[in-house]
């Protein structure tokens, strides 16, 4: 069966401080992973990572793919209010199957 | 704002009743994903539709009914309602046509069983 794991499941930091989540992943026919943002409403999409050590970034958002061991994280830097928000990582298999998801890490940052 | 509509964005029904949820995928895309969101188990997929068709079924009841119409909307029934169908119910699409590219998603449905 694939899964995806996140971790930690939730976490509190103060304004400024830098956060490292993490997302592994067992899955046959790895195609892609992918980021998503989460805050009140629709999961907004972030990054999409297929390739192993090729880092993307976004403003103070960064993430990486490794493929030898199965894993991602998302950095996220100099963090602001308005960061809160639940992070979820999924995978996604070749042909537009659907994506699986992890059950999500909540981040709150507060002032 | 993703490009995929959802309506209504609030539905409050009783148990045993049907509801029917409708979606708008993103301009070109073909692909349309729905997916369930409770407190508890988080997304999953219940049924996929490419161009009109059915390609993928997930964990989706069988009192749970989708189908996609000609100009690509989609629509989601729920019947006979029961207590534990309260949930987010999202709607995704992707441009599909063998590329890889990310499943964009609506705001979408919030439903409550009383």
């Amino acid at each position: 069966e694939d899964k995806v794991v996140q971790s930690p499941l939730s976490l509190v930091v103060h304004e400024g401080d830098t956060v490292t989540l993490n997302c592994s992943y067992e899955v046959t026919n790895f195609r892609s992973l992918l980021w998503y943002k989460q805050e009140k409403k629709a999961p907004t999409f972030l990054f999409m990572l297929t390739s192993s050590g090729i880092e993307k970034k976004s403003g103070r958002l960064s993430s990486i793919l490794d493929k030898k061991e199965l894993f991602s994280i998302l950095n996220i830097t100099a963090t602001q209010t308005g960061d809160s928000a639940v992070y979820l990582c999924a995978v996604s298999f070749p042909g537009n199957t659907p994506l699986v998801f992890g059950k999500g890490t909540r981040l709150s940052v507060i002032a | 704002d993703s490009g995929v509509t959802q309506t209504p964005k609030h539905l409050i029904t009783a148990t045993g009743q049907r509801v029917t949820l409708r979606c708008s995928p993103r301009s070109g895309d073909l692909s349309v994903y729905w997916y369930q969101q409770s407190l508890d188990q988080g997304l999953q997929f219940l049924i996929q539709y490419y161009n009109g068709e059915e390609r993928a079924k997930g964990n989706i009841l069988e009192r749970f009914s989708a189908q996609q119409f000609p100009d690509l909307h989609s629509e989601l029934n729920l019947s006979s309602l029961e207590l534990g169908d309260s949930a987010l119910y999202f709607c995704a699409s992707s441009a599909d046509r063998g590329l890889n590219q990310p499943q964009h998603f609506g705001d979408g449905t919030r439903l409550s069983i009383l």
